[in-house]
Formats: C-alpha cells, sequence, structure tokens
C-alpha cells in the first residue's frame, strides 16, 4: 500500500536554528499539506501547496516557515529560525484531489524539539 | 469557524464489550467528517469518511460511525473492542464549502483491556 515517509523521524535542535522537514508524498497525489500537534493539543493545519504553490496556509504558517516541492518526490518544510513553542509533531499528508470525496494520507510524522 | 470537540482523552473499555469514541463538531457549511487513528511511532490512518447519504459509515477494522445531524455528532463505533485497537483517535471535519484544510479534535485514547 502506497505511503507518505517523513524523515527524520525526530531532530532536536537549538533555538534560532535552521529546520528542515523532508516529506515524500504517495506518487500520483497533487496536494500536499503540513499539519502540527504541540503536545497534549490538536492537530493543526499550517499549509497546503498545489502546483508549485501555496494554496492555503494558517495564521500559524508566518514568515518563519517555508515550503518548497524542490524536485518530483519531496516536500519540505522549512523553519527559518527555530522557537522553543514550535517544539511539535509535524505531519506531512497529501491528496489525490482537494476534494471532500477523497482522504488524506498522512506520514508518521516528524517529531521536532527546540532546546 | 470549523471545530470539532472529541470530549474524552481517554477511553478504556473491556475487550469483546462495544466502544465509542465521542465526536461533535461546528461547521458554517454541510460537513466532510472524517476518523484518523494513530498507532504508536504510526502516522495518522485513515478509518471512514462521511460525505453524504446513509448516515451510518462503515469502515476499516470493523469500526463504524453514525452521522447526527441534530446533535451535529459523529460518534465512532466497535460493537466488540479487540486489544489491537487501542490506539488515539481523532476525529476531523472539513466544511464542503470553506476551507479544504482538515480540522481535528484533540484526541482520544483507547484503551483495550484484555
Amino acid at each position: 500500500e502506497p505511503e507518505v515517509t517523513q524523515t527524520p523521524s525526530h531532530q532536536v535542535t537549538q533555538m534560532g536554528q535552521e529546520v528542515i522537514l523532508r516529506c515524500v508524498p504517495i506518487s500520483n497525489h497533487l496536494y500536499f499539506y503540513w499539519y502540527r500537534q504541540i503536545l497534549g493539543q490538536k492537530v493543526e493545519f499550517l499549509v497546503s501547496f498545489y502546483n508549485n504553490e501555496i494554496s492555503e496556509k494558517s495564521e500559524i504558517f508566518d514568515d518563519q516557515f517555508s515550503v518548497e516541492r524542490p524536485d518530483g518526490s519531496n516536500f519540505t518544510l522549512k523553519i527559518r529560525s527555530t522557537k522553543l513553542e514550535d517544539s511539535a509533531m509535524y505531519f506531512c499528508a497529501s491528496n489525490l484531489l482537494d476534494s471532500g470525496n477523497t482522504e488524506a494520507f498522512f506520514g508518521q510524522g516528524t517529531r521536532l524539539t527546540v532546546v | 469557524a470549523q471545530s470539532v470537540a472529541q470530549p474524552e482523552d481517554q477511553v478504556n473499555v473491556a475487550e469483546g464489550n462495544p466502544l465509542t469514541v465521542k465526536c461533535t463538531y461546528s461547521v458554517s457549511g454541510n460537513p466532510y467528517l472524517f476518523w484518523y487513528v494513530q498507532y504508536p511511532n504510526r502516522g495518522l490512518q485513515f478509518l471512514l469518511k462521511y460525505i453524504t447519504g446513509d448516515n451510518l459509515v462503515k469502515g476499516s477494522y470493523g469500526f463504524e460511525a453514525e452521522f447526527n445531524k441534530s446533535q451535529t455528532s459523529f460518534h465512532l463505533k466497535k460493537p466488540s473492542a479487540l486489544v489491537s485497537d487501542s490506539a488515539l483517535y481523532f476525529c476531523a471535519v472539513r466544511d464542503q464549502t470553506g476551507a479544504n484544510n482538515l480540522f481535528f479534535g484533540t484526541g482520544t485514547r483507547l484503551t483495550v483491556i484484555p
């Protein structure tokens, strides 16, 4: 069964450092997403991406965040200068379509710890 | 604005007994509703969805959910729980007319006791 894969599974970084979280979506999917879950809180939408550009973003996705699809397979989330409050589990997801009739497939997550 | 509430952080049930994991939602239009499950060290796995039609939706691993528009609920159910069902369950909603991203609840940890 095709799946979304994320690397690394756990990343520890110092405050102020840049981090890049990587995702390989399902190969024929067209829509890509990043969500995050701060420990004990709900899963929150960050950004959606289609046709090489951001289609939607939440208030959380400020100028410190950026996304990129550098090649035909990877989808990355970059945090330019990490803050303690960026510590969370980050989930990548992909969907064939962007309609409610299809479900998004999620990766196993990257746990980011900012110290 | 869309929102989802999962009122129980933890649900414990004995193996073989029926289980219910509760979810209520709020959207401005008609909802698309989803249940996802997360096993340890795994991603969110899709279980089932309600789009339109029958209020009772059947999904993977014997789970089902009932859409109740008047109560704005979408509770997840299974007639007979297995120990292997122990996991974290997330309810999510998407507004048919609004933003295309999912809004999640805080999750309910289900523990099935042998």
